[in-house]
């Protein structure tokens, strides 16, 4: 139980397009997730925060109109990264929690954004 | 602010050797101590965790304990396998109602047969 999963697994897209990645739980309902970007050799850097049906939370630093974070349902949050450029590249991974004020997420197995 | 440390890797180990992966760690007030498992493809996976001071969590043969006066969470094994072969982290989350994860760097195990 417990599962997340995100899709894509890998995308490429050029400089300026802006690129959709999907995160569901596909066995319990979320009432909150996260969104992490990874670089390499480097830990993972929250991101945001989302509860269904409210804005999300941004990390400092993380410019909320490029990355725009949308959980429409308890089952599904969409990062978009948007106009999208080279240093954008990474891997995004995102968590889901079920309960509010618990510990415990788990993890999708991430996506490998590439902009070229 | 909270932060994790934890030692670079990659570490690599012979089989049945014995494992030690230090993780020191930063924070404000009363943390809970994770450490997560990221095996090749697939997602981060709760490893083990420990809410308190002295508490010991364990899991898989995996063992680590919360040491709030070294402020410490190092992880062990008696004896890797090389099915261990992972990306291994430690995390802190504040208690408080807030599920904000910080995580430490990420150490790559290998084990060869």
């Amino acid at each position: 139980g417990a599962v997340v999963s995100q899709h894509p697994s890998r995308v490429i897209c050029k400089s300026g397009t802006s690129v959709k990645i999907e995160c569901r739980s596909l066995d319990f309902q979320a009432t909150t997730m996260f969104w992490y970007r990874q670089f390499p050799k480097q830990s993972l850097m929250l991101m945001a925060t989302s509860n269904e049906g409210s804005k999300a939370t941004y990390e400092q630093g993380v410019e909320k109109d490029k990355f725009l974070i949308n959980h429409a349902s308890l089952t599904l949050s969409t990062l978009t990264v948007t106009s999208a450029h080279p240093e954008d590249s990474s891997f995004y991974i995102c968590s889901a929690s079920p309960l509010v004020q618990s510990y415990e997420q788990y993890f999708g197995p991430g996506t490998r954004l590439t902009v070229t | 602010g909270n932060s994790v440390t934890q030692m670079e890797g990659p570490v690599t180990l012979s089989e049945e050797a014995f494992l030690t992966i230090n993780c020191t760690y930063t924070a404000t007030g009363y943390p809970s101590l994770f450490w997560y498992v990221q095996y090749p493809g697939e997602g981060l996976q709760l490893l083990l965790k420990a809410t308190k001071a002295d508490d010991k969590g364990s899991n898989k043969g995996f063992e680590a304990t919360y040491r709030k006066e070294t402020t410490s969470f190092h992880l062990e094994k008696g004896s890797v396998q090389v099915s261990d072969s992972a990306v291994y982290f430690c995390a802190l989350s504040d208690i408080g109602g807030y599920q904000k994860v910080t995580f430490g760097i990420g150490t790559k195990l290998q084990v060869i047969p």
